[in-house]
């Protein structure tokens, strides 16, 4: 079945600095990637919808200039979460699309786990 | 109110039958989704349903759609411990945001599992 991975899954930062994770879809192309922002006993929360070549689109209430989405292959999309502060201490999770397969399938990520301190 | 709704806690004994509830608001819904999150973990798709159908039935998971009443149900038969989870419902309308179809979740529900 369709693997996405996320990496890192759990990293701790110091409130200021910049914390980038990885989503790779591993045995498919995915030209649509989505974040999610997961809050502890709540439902994900979209964040943008990442499109490969082009600029992610955000949902409202989102800061494009806190989050930052690249998505410049097929396989790969990142978030930057930059100037991390506590209240950025979340689960993100990321999904993608399979180009070619099925559009109602959706596949996760196993999700990252951000602590800034 | 929210868009889709589910109650946040069931808890059940093993061996018997689980029935997670689901209510959503756009009747224009293409399809609805099961997934399955265990804990640390991201979210695992168990089955979907197209809004043309009333029921699927997959091995022990049965998905009942009410579109009158627009209730979603998961039901699973002989319940295991392995089964504990938090299990989203998410509807897809046929609208499309950012040039992307994307499913609304609802808060998801809690399923405790008890010998």
């Amino acid at each position: 079945g369709a693997v996405v991975s996320q990496h890192p899954s759990w990293v701790i930062c110091k409130s200021g600095t910049s914390v980038k994770i990885e989503c790779r879809s591993l045995d498919f192309q995915a030209t649509t990637m989505f974040w999610y922002r997961q809050f502890p006993k709540q439902s994900l929360m979209l964040m943008a919808t990442s499109n490969e070549g082009s600029k992610a689109t955000y949902e409202q209430g989102v800061e494009k200039d806190k989050f930052l989405i690249n998505h410049a292959s097929l396989t790969l999309s990142t978030l930057t979460v930059t100037s991390a502060h506590p209240e950025d201490s979340s689960f993100y999770i990321c999904s993608a699309r399979d180009s070619w397969g099925r559009t109602y399938e959706q596949y996760f990520g196993p999700g990252t786990r951000l602590t800034v301190t | 109110g929210e868009d889709v709704e589910q109650s946040l806690f069931l808890s059940v004994r093993e061996g018997d039958s689980s029935v997670i509830n689901c209510t959503y608001t756009d009747s224009s819904s293409t399809y609805l989704y099961w997934y399955k999150q265990e804990p640390g973990a991201g979210l695992q798709l168990l089955t979907y349903i197209f809004s043309n159908m009333d029921m699927k039935q997959d091995q022990r998971l049965t998905v009942l759609l009410n579109k009158k009443d627009k209730h979603l149900s998961l039901r699973i038969a002989d319940t295991q411990t392995g089964d504990s989870a938090i299990y989203f419902c998410a509807e897809r309308l046929p609208v499309a945001s950012g040039g992307s179809y994307i499913p609304t979740f609802g808060r998801g529900t809690s399923l405790i599992v008890h010998p």
